[in-house]
């Protein structure tokens, strides 16, 4: 079934360890983004990728990073994770950048302890 | 309507009634507009979008209109079944032109399906 896998399904991490969530998707869409999905407030962007190669910050950006060497993988990193980044992650494409839907994976919930 | 803090509003719909979801989006020069439904320990799944050159668009069960001059959006969901069971949000978009990525999330609406 054509979509977006994201692994692991959930981690416990421990402070100061470094992380990276992995994202593929086998719709061949140009765009994906990394969102942070937290208690009583909505989706916020980390990183984005507009196509292969290429990559931009999104409102949250500060202790992640992400690359983009394909089409279909868009891997985010903690370098040194922190509590503050206990959260769901989401991750997304779209056909191209603005006004056109996302599709979402399952997401990655991540604890930090 | 849009969540405030950390509780989701509520709707509870008797089975096989319809159902209205209401969002409130922020920015006037947003154009193109989606609803999501998302499950528990789901992603978000696309529902329906629409475009700000259009009031209302149908797809299956689903209806959403755009009322543009006070910036409301609404979901509606026709005889709604257990499965609709979900938390609903919108995302807005600015600018078909602009090649921006910046989608805006609301926080959603938690709908409850009695039986």
């Amino acid at each position: 079934i054509a979509g977006i896998t994201q692994a692991p399904t959930s981690q416990i991490l421990a402070a100061g360890r470094r992380m990276t969530l992995r994202c593929t998707q086998d719709m061949r869409h140009n765009a994906m983004y990394w969102y942070r999905q937290d208690l009583g407030l909505g989706l916020r962007l980390i990183h984005y990728s507009n196509t292969a190669g290429t990559t931009g910050k999104g409102e949250v950006p500060d202790g992640y990073s992400v690359s983009r060497a394909n089409t279909d993988d868009f891997p985010l990193t903690l370098a040194s994770a922190v509590p503050s980044q206990t959260s769901v992650y989401f991750c997304a494409s779209s056909e191209r950048i603005g006004n056109s839907p996302l599709h979402f994976g399952n997401g990655t919930r991540l604890t930090v302890t | 309507g849009e969540s405030v803090g950390l509780h989701l509003p509520t709707l509870s719909v008797q089975e096989g009634d319809n159902s209205i979801i209401n969002c409130a989006y922020s920015n006037s020069a947003s154009d193109y507009f989606i609803w999501y439904k998302q499950e528990s320990g789901k992603g978000p799944q696309f529902i329906i979008d629409i475009r700000s050159n259009m009031d209302k668009r149908q797809g299956q069960r689903v209806t959403v209109l755009l009322n543009k001059t006070v910036k409301h959006l609404s979901l509606q969901i026709a005889a709604t079944q257990p499965g609709d069971s979900a938390v609903y949000f919108c995302a807005e978009n600015i600018g078909e032109n602009s090649g921006t990525y910046k989608y805006i999330f609301g926080t959603g609406t938690r709908l409850k399906v009695l039986a």
